[in-house]
Formats: C-alpha cells, sequence, structure tokens
C-alpha cells in the first residue's frame, strides 16, 4: 500500500498570500496519479486536480499542481477568503487507493 | 445535474450489519465505476470499497476486507454497501463517490454524495 504524508499538518497563511502543500508518497505513483481534493466543514470533498497537475472543471487558475514520482506540490497562487479548508491528497495509481491525512489551511 | 444520494446510515451495535444505499441520477450510471469513501469523525478520507460499470471488477480495503460487500443495480441506478461484523472503528460518514472518467483506470472522483453516518456502538 502506498502512503501519501502530508506536510505541513496545519499552515496558517493570510489572504493574498501563496500557500504551498506538500504530499510524499512512499513508493512512486504510476503515472503521476494524483489528485487533490478540498474540503470545507460540513462539506464534501471538491476534486481541484488530477494527473498530478490537471485542474478540474470550474477550479480557478490560482490552483496548480506539480510532482512526480514521490514528492507532489499543491500551490494556491494568491489566497482567497474561501481557500481556507483543509485539504487531500489521493493516488490511485495502485491498489488500494490511498489519501493523505491532510493539511489544514487556517487564516492567520 | 449529478446527484448521489446516501441513505441507510443510523446507530447499530457491534457485531450488526448495515445496508447502505447510494442514488445517482444526472448521468449515465452504469457508464462509470463507483466507490465508498468514509471519514470518522474528526479525521481524514478513507477508501472503502470500489466496482466497476458492471461489477466485473471489486476491490476493498483490507480494513474491510471479508465484512463488506459492495455491489450496484444499474436498471435502478444505485449503488450498495452491506456492512457486515461492524466494530467501533467504522463508525464515519460514508460518502459514495463517482468516478470521474468512464473507460479508463484512473479511479479519482468528480462527485461525492452528502454522506450517511454510521454509528457503531452499544
Amino acid at each position: 500500500e502506498i502512503v501519501l504524508t502530508q506536510s505541513p499538518g496545519t499552515l496558517s497563511l493570510s489572504p493574498g498570500e501563496r500557500a504551498t502543500l506538500s504530499c510524499r508518497a512512499s513508493q512512486s505513483v504510476s503515472s503521476s496519479y494524483l489528485a487533490w481534493y478540498q474540503q470545507k466543514p460540513g462539506q464534501a470533498p471538491r476534486l481541484l486536480i488530477y494527473g498530478a497537475s490537471s485542474r478540474a472543471t470550474a477550479i480557478p487558475d490560482r490552483f496548480s499542481g506539480s510532482g512526480s514520482g514521490t514528492d507532489f506540490t499543491l500551490t494556491i497562487s494568491r489566497l482567497e477568503p474561501e481557500d481556507f479548508a483543509v485539504y487531500y491528497c489521493q493516488q490511485y495509481g495502485s491498489s488500494p487507493i490511498t489519501f493523505g491525512q491532510g493539511t489544514r489551511l487556517e487564516i492567520k | 445535474e449529478v446527484q448521489l444520494v446516501e441513505s441507510g446510515g443510523g446507530l447499530v451495535q457491534p457485531g450488526r450489519s448495515l445496508r447502505l444505499s447510494c442514488a445517482a441520477s444526472g448521468f449515465t450510471f452504469d457508464d462509470y465505476a463507483m466507490h465508498w469513501v468514509r471519514q470518522a469523525p474528526g479525521k481524514g478520507l478513507e477508501w472503502v470499497s470500489g466496482i466497476s460499470w458492471n461489477s466485473g471488477s471489486i476491490g476493498y480495503a483490507d480494513s474491510v476486507k471479508g465484512r463488506f460487500t459492495i455491489s450496484r443495480d444499474n436498471a435502478k441506478n444505485s449503488l450498495y454497501l452491506q456492512m457486515n461484523s461492524l466494530r467501533a472503528e467504522d463508525t464515519a460518514l460514508y460518502y459514495c463517490a463517482k468516478k470521474r472518467m468512464a473507460g479508463t483506470g484512473e479511479d479519482y472522483f468528480d462527485y461525492w454524495g452528502q454522506g450517511t453516518l454510521v454509528t457503531v456502538s452499544s
């Protein structure tokens, strides 16, 4: 099973700042089959990024994904108030599907 | 509009069974693999099980293998999760999730239901 480790656990930033979230895999993720989700309190997760770097439908271009192999990054270029949430990475290149433990992005 | 509506959750005693359902609409259900993902209170996401469009390929997390059974009825646009021998650690919000792209091996999820809460406690 591929274990995904997200860092930091909590990130405190202000609106307008740049956020960089990391997801590290215990072994190489096949074909960069890595996705990122955003989850707000009381809501279901929302797909942001798939294939490590492709934005999902209607996702603003301030969200970008990068990386390959075992190291992946989600970048939010300029934080908007609505971006403060929990973010999860997911790998789907190997069975079983696994998720990272999440990074909480909070307002500083 | 794609909609996924879960039902069947509730309070159940350890060792008992529960069957979850997910009613799908707004897309061609029998084109897509479907999955169950759970989230324990205050915790992260955990993939539980997935089923291909024709039920020919099924997978389970080790934590539920042998206790849970996923199934689907394409005629009814419905997904199910039969949960047996429930444990306290199965307590979670159970989401039904749709695979984004049909016909590929890429199981990531573009639509999620709002979840149904399962609480296992005596």
